[in-house]
């Protein structure tokens, strides 16, 4: 059990340009879920899946995210046209089920200039 | 809609000391409650996880109660060392029958040696 792992660590970009984020999840766990996480403040929930299927998405992902996790295996989370208000960490976590504990991974700063 | 809010938002004791970091939720209708341990710039790690139908958990020199009923736990640290230092976060579950959490902005502890 290696844990949940995200790539890259830390990412810079500039305003417009588009970045893909991955998440491995802890083999056996079909639960996964990712958070943005600003300054100062707890993680916001993005987004859901169970297994392949995105089961929830929150308000706070705008049309330029798009998040999937083909095969129910790793996932990946897109955001097009980046703006400086994207700037934060981006987090992944995993979980055995459903309102079980949840693993996170390292996450991925995000910096657009 | 649920909110969660921690108190104090940040701490610092002297090495050795016993201290209690506080958390409420709007909503009592939880089905468990999660603390968290943030190191700066890293992901988080789980500490805790109490069932809506458990009083306490322990693990170490941690122990978490919870009170559903007047929407509170805590999260007891026992002969506090300078390696406790981080910011601890509590989450549950959104109650609008969601998948998602919902974390409080986290308590930053500094123990001092």
């Amino acid at each position: 059990d290696t844990g949940v792992s995200q790539d890259p660590r830390h990412k810079i970009t500039k305003r417009g340009q588009n970045v893909t984020f991955r998440c491995d999840p802890i083999s056996e766990h079909n639960r996964l879920y990712w958070y943005r996480q600003t300054l100062g403040q707890g993680p916001e929930f993005l987004t859901y899946f169970q297994n392949e299927a995105q089961l929830e998405k929150s308000r706070l992902l705008s049309n330029r995210f798009s998040a999937e996790r083909p095969k129910g295996s790793f996932s990946t989370l897109e955001i097009q046209r980046t703006e400086q208000g994207d700037s934060a960490m981006y987090l992944c976590a995993s979980s055995l089920g459903s309102f079980e504990t949840q693993y996170f991974g390292p996450g991925t700063r995000l910096l657009v200039l | 809609k649920q909110e969660v809010t921690q108190i104090p938002a940040a701490l610092s004791v002297p090495e050795g000391e016993n201290l209690v970091l506080n958390c409420s939720f709007t909503d009592s209708a939880i089905y468990n409650l999660q603390w968290f341990r943030q190191d700066p710039g890293k992901g988080l790690t789980s500490l805790l996880l109490i069932q809506s139908s458990q009083r306490e958990q322990t693990s170490g020199r941690l122990n978490a109660s919870l009170d559903k009923s007047s929407g509170r736990s805590t999260l007891y640290i026992a002969a506090s060392q300078p390696g406790d230092s981080a910011t601890y976060l509590c989450a549950v579950p959104s109650t609008s029958g969601t998948y998602k959490y919902i974390f409080g902005t986290g308590t930053r502890l500094k123990v001092l040696a």
